[in-house]
């Protein structure tokens, strides 16, 4: 199984949007509605942001939303703000027969 | 709320086992797949495996021939073993649930592999 794809690095300014793409296979991203997405500060274990593409969980705010088309999943973020300033994964179960998990290679985002 | 923490050895040798155990609290470890990720410094997380209660296993390919993960539901724990380590085995290891809404980490564990 391969990683999935990721842009190394976005960056954006206060209050504008952004969104990290996580592309895969027609073996992951494509059958399966359940990537979720991660956000990881230096030094601290990875939070949820998204799960099964598009839902928040509690406490996650509202600026964050997940989106899916194809073997392409995307997480937008809406006004940003300097605490949003962090690495993002995704990641998806794959495989048909043996539901393997696989990470997206991280994108380090910059709030410029 | 469930809590996981990870323990074990920080260093290791090359060529030896790398053994790290996962305690589950406020929670039963009899439901949900419960897995091993890891980073290596500076880089990308990587899924090791999962296991559910019952003990059926499911590994990432690249490692399977290296890994054995483990349940100990009367301790509320579950255990990896990666064998023949090497320098590119060093990583910080998180054990955590990966359950769509039910996500929980631990707070992760550096392993160096080291003479």
């Amino acid at each position: 199984q391969s990683a999935l794809t990721q842009p190394a690095s976005v960056s954006g300014s206060p209050g504008q949007s952004i969104t990290i793409s996580c592309t895969g296979t027609s073996s992951d991203v494509g059958s399966y509605n359940l990537v979720s997405w991660y956000q990881q500060h230096p030094g601290k274990a990875p939070k949820l942001m998204i799960y099964e593409g598009s839902k928040r969980p509690s406490g996650v705010s509202n600026r964050f939303s997940g989106s899916k088309s194809g073997n392409t999943a995307s997480l937008t973020i809406s006004g940003l703000q300097a605490e949003d300033e962090a690495d993002y994964y995704c990641c998806s179960y794959a495989g048909s027969s043996t539901l393997h998990v696989v990470f997206g290679g991280g994108t380090k985002l910059t709030v410029l | 709320q469930v809590q996981l923490q990870e323990s074990g050895p920080g260093l290791v040798k090359p060529s030896e086992t790398l053994s790290l155990t996962c305690t589950v609290s406020g929670g039963s470890i009899s439901s949900y797949y419960w897995s091993w990720i890891r980073q290596p410094p500076g880089k990308g997380l990587e899924w090791i495996g999962y296991i559910y209660y019952s003990g059926s296993t499911n590994y990432n390919p690249s490692l399977k021939s290296r890994v054995t993960i483990s349940v100990d539901t009367s301790k509320n724990q579950f255990s990896l073993k990666l064998s023949s380590v090497t320098a590119a085995d060093t990583a910080v290891y998180y054990c955590a649930i990966l359950g769509g809404k039910a996500d929980y980490w631990g707070q992760g564990t550096l392993v160096t592999v080291s003479s």
